[in-house]
């Protein structure tokens, strides 16, 4: 597509149930980055993939978080036994990953996660 | 570790009058330096960016950008503003790699503008 699509936009969850986030970058895009950002909050990052490897894992949270990405192209977030605090919009972006096109983020609408 | 600081958390202004917008970095080494902006209802998107060379850089809608090495800043300013620019702004850092690496976002500055 002809840019960073995620799924789903909405999920409401109940507490202690795994949620599952999509993420498909533009194509050609070496580099993915998943992010959260709460209400009134910045942009927290949560890990980076260059490729289907995962450079940079610190930002995530807890165990309960994890990241894959196969094929160099879609990447899917997963959050088990969800609590109440991971409610948050979770964006991904997508860029180059090489030269100048390092840091040029274009990012997806996000998944809007609620926990109940 | 890299950390990026916005101290302006909520920034009001009318319409014509002139703006700048704080962003200070920590890292000592070559760093990438990104504004992005988020209208409301829409997704962040670029507005600037800085690799090398002129320490002034311009981007799309009038803004630009200015990087001081010694103080480790890179401010956003426009000369007057509009109500259409009303939005969040962040300001991002990335080691200045050929390839991709960790990107630090601020914590953000909303920019209400009264028309």
């Amino acid at each position: 597509g002809a840019g960073v699509s995620q799924s789903p936009s909405n999920k409401v969850t109940e507490k202690g149930k795994d949620v599952e986030l999509r993420c498909d970058p533009i194509s050609g895009h070496t580099a993915l980055y998943w992010y959260r950002q709460s209400l009134g909050q910045g942009l927290e990052f949560l890990i980076y993939f260059q490729g289907n490897s995962a450079p940079d894992k610190s930002g995530l949270p807890s165990d309960r978080f994890s990241a894959e990405r196969t094929g160099g192209s879609v990447s899917t977030l997963t959050i088990q036994r969800t609590q109440q605090e991971d409610s948050a919009v979770y964006l991904c972006a997508s860029s180059l990953g090489s030269g100048r096109g390092t840091g040029e983020l274009f990012f997806g609408e996000g998944s809007r996660l609620t926990v109940l | 570790a890299q950390s990026v600081s916005q101290h302006n958390h909520h920034v009001i202004l009318s319409e014509a009058a002139s703006l700048e917008l704080g962003c200070n970095y920590s890292y000592g080494g070559t760093v990438n330096l990104f504004w992005y902006v988020q209208y409301p209802g829409q997704h962040l998107q670029l507005l600037l960016k800085y690799f090398s060379g002129d320490p002034l850089v311009k981007g799309i809608k009038g803004f630009e950008a200015e990087f001081i090495k010694s103080k480790f800043s890179f401010n956003l300013r426009k000369p007057s503003v509009q109500w259409s620019d009303t939005a969040e702004y962040f300001c991002a850092v990335t080691l200045g790699y050929s390839s991709a690496s960790k990107i630090i976002f601020g914590s953000g500055t909303r920019l209400s503008i009264r028309p």
